[in-house]
């Protein structure tokens, strides 16, 4: 199976700073990449993903970048915001079949 | 357009009860994924239902069931719950397979 390791666990940054979390895969087989963000009582919500035809992906602040040969992908969030602070999770998978394999998440602490 | 919805928002039973969760996808979406997100832990997968069948299933025992009925909600279900099982459930829905998966707010469970 697919085994996801995601880092760092934590972060904590100010407010306007960046942030990277990176997300390791080993499954060659996966070819859809999305972040979820999940904020306290909440679900996870998607803010971003890609699939593997794909290098770089951006939206605003957010952006998401594949590297396949080496089995990772990474969140960047730019510009952070206190409202940005929450858990963000990776999941892999193989968007054929419908899988996907969540990392252990990683809390980001953005503060103001 | 309204999101996945999930009841009972808590339940709390005692080990050995059986616990039943629900789940309401969004309007046009016809595959449900249910996960167990323990305290700590990132999203295990549990189930993945579509047009009414069990199409995968995430290494929990047996216990752990559940269905999709003809409108598309879903039901899991716990038997002979043990401490362990007290996590939060999550259930998620698709338009179709390998398509973006949406979360609700999920059903918070305690084994007493």
């Amino acid at each position: 199976g697919e085994n996801v390791e995601q880092h760092p666990s934590t972060l904590s940054v100010q407010e306007g700073d960046s942030a990277v979390i990176k997300c390791t895969y080993s499954d060659s087989a996966s070819n859809y990449f999305p972040w979820y963000k999940q904020e306290l009582g909440k679900g996870p919500q998607l803010i971003i993903d890609i699939r593997s035809n794909v290098g770089e992906k951006k939206d605003q602040r957010i952006a998401v970048t594949l590297n396949k040969t080496a089995k990772h992908f990474s969140l960047h969030i730019t510009e952070t915001q206190p409202e940005d602070s929450a858990v963000y999770f990776c999941a892999p998978g193989d968007s054929g079949y419908s899988t996907l394999t969540f990392g252990k998440g990683t809390m980001l602490l953005v503060s103001p | 357009e309204a999101g996945v919805t999930q009841s009972p928002t808590h339940l709390i039973k005692t080990r050995g009860q059986q616990a039943t969760l629900r789940c309401s996808p969004i309007s046009g979406h016809t595959s449900v994924y249910w996960y167990q997100q323990a305290l700590g832990l990132g999203l295990q997968f549990l189930l993945w239902y579509d047009e009414g069948e069990e199409r995968n299933r995430g290494n929990f025992p047996p216990r752990f069931s559940g269905r999709q009925f003809p409108n598309y909600s879903s039901e899991l279900n716990v038997n002979a719950l043990e401490l362990e099982d007290s996590a939060l459930y999550l259930c998620a829905s698709t338009p179709g397979w390998g398509e973006t998966q949406y979360f609700g707010p999920g059903t918070r469970l305690l084994v007493l």
